[in-house]
């Protein structure tokens, strides 16, 4: 069965600083998607990496994706409060029919 | 903007009851599938369907769930008999054909069995 392993898990950062989430796959994919999740929220999509080298950047996250290494990165610049969430990375099942997801890196930055 | 809605948003039963959660998908989508949350883990696949049956489930999709698209808009999950350890956030979730495959989640309905 697929893998998806995210770390940290856990990430505590200062406003300002910048951090990087990685989300390894056990095998090979083209697509791999980026969720965020507020407590006792729903899953809100965030990036979809459609290809080798895509890059995807929306204010203070840059996402991107290498399929060769089955990795993808979520990087944050210059932290702020208001991006403390829980984030999920989610590869396509082989067929399409579902989402493996990663553990989740619940991210917390203190003002 | 078009979303998937969930209700009830809290359900509460009692241990070997049945219960029925309900979504409506996005209106033009044509791929369904419900995941679960168990409390401070990861979200998991339970199945997906497409053109009125099912394409894939998962081992947690025992012959205790059932899913069914009653109507044009309704996509449901029953569980026949339920136990504590289906307590979990259940997610409705669908996508439209294409290549980017987006999955559109609603809020959930969170599940208490007791």
């Amino acid at each position: 069965e697929l893998k998806v392993e995210q770390n940290p898990l856990f990430l505590s950062m200062q406003e300002g600083k910048n951090y990087t989430i990685y989300c390894n796959y056990s095998t090979t994919s083209d697509r791999l998607y980026w969720y965020r999740q507020d407590p006792g929220k729903s899953l809100e999509s965030l990036f979809v990496l459609l290809s080798n080298g895509a890059v995807k950047q929306e204010g203070r996250l840059m996402a991107s994706l290498d399929t060769k290494a089955r990795l993808s990165t979520l990087h944050i610049t210059a932290a702020v409060h208001d991006l403390s969430a829980t984030y999920f990375c989610a590869v396509d099942g082989y067929n399409f029919n579902k989402f493996y997801f990663g553990s989740g890196t619940k991210l917390n930055v203190k003002p | 903007e078009p979303e998937v809605t969930q209700t009830p948003s809290h359900q509460v039963t009692q241990m070997g009851q049945e219960v029925i959660l309900r979504c409506v998908p996005i209106s033009n989508h044509l791929y369904f599938y419900w995941y679960r949350q168990i409390l401070g883990q990861k979200v998991e696949f339970l199945v997906s369907f497409y053109n009125n049956e099912i394409s894939e489930k998962s081992e947690i999709f025992d012959d205790q769930f059932s899913v069914e698209r009653p109507d044009g808009s309704n996509f449901t999950l029953k569980i026949r008999s339920t136990k504590l350890e289906d307590s979990a956030m259940y997610f409705c979730a669908s996508s439209e054909e294409g290549e980017k495959n987006i999955q559109y989640f609603g809020a959930g309905t969170r599940l208490s069995v007791l």
